[in-house]
């Protein structure tokens, strides 16, 4: 079936360092990877998405790139502080018509 | 504030009962979706509610119903509870059935005991 996996499952950084989160998909048809973010005990937000028809897409101190043909997308978090330390989770939308999400990634940053 | 709302916020049952689960969607959206997220884990789709009718759904037993009614918020019913649906269930809706900036309500925390 339809997967999409996510590495590392943990992650610690120290603060103003970088961070990268990466993930692979299996579904060739998909055309929209979003990601979020879970701090502990609320629901997943979404922090930035990514469309097919474009490689990069950057906010801020957070960016996206997309590799269609190896059918994998990354997050990248530059400068982190410790208020960036949750879970983060990607997903790929599916030819059914809705999201499937990586297993998760903790990230901690240390002060 | 993402403007969909789900009710209750947390809830506990006991074994072998029926719960149900609220959604209200966000303003002009006519599609709901809902996913079970267990602890540690990604969400997971359990079904999506497009004006009304069933419009896919995931590898749930048929324990797992929903409704959509009019107005376009939705139920989730889960019958014959287990412990493994003790979860933390969230609906997200959306303006047809494009996904893109979905956004999720705050969800309800389901604990079975």
């Amino acid at each position: 079936g339809e997967n999409v996996e996510q590495h590392p499952s943990t992650l610690s950084v120290q603060e103003g360092d970088s961070a990268v989160i990466k993930c692979t998909y299996s579904d060739s048809a998909s055309n929209y990877f979003p990601w979020y973010k879970q701090e502990l005990g609320k629901r997943p937000q979404l922090i930035i998405d990514i469309r097919s028809n474009v490689g990069e897409k950057k906010d801020q101190r957070i960016a996206v790139t997309l590799n269609k043909t190896a059918k994998h997308f990354s997050l990248h978090i530059t400068e982190t502080q410790p208020e960036d330390s949750a879970v983060y989770f990607c997903a790929a939308i599916w030819s059914q018509g809705n999201l499937i999400f990586g297993k998760g990634t903790k990230l901690s940053v240390k002060p | 504030e993402t403007g969909v709302t789900q009710s209750p916020t947390h809830l506990i049952k006991t074994r072998g009962q029926q719960v149900t689960l609220r959604c209200s969607s966000q303003s002009g959206h006519n599609t709901v979706s809902w996913y079970q997220q267990a602890l540690g884990q990604g969400p997971q789709f359990i079904f999506q509610y497009y004006r009304e009718e069933e419009n896919g759904r995931g590898n749930f037993p048929p324990r797992f119903s929903g409704l959509q009614f009019p107005n376009y918020s939705s139920e989730l019913n889960v019958n014959a509870l287990e412990l493994d649906d003790s979860a933390l269930y969230l609906c997200a809706s959306s303006a047809g059935l494009v996904l893109y900036g979905y956004t999720f309500g705050s969800g309800t925390r389901l604990t079975v005991v």
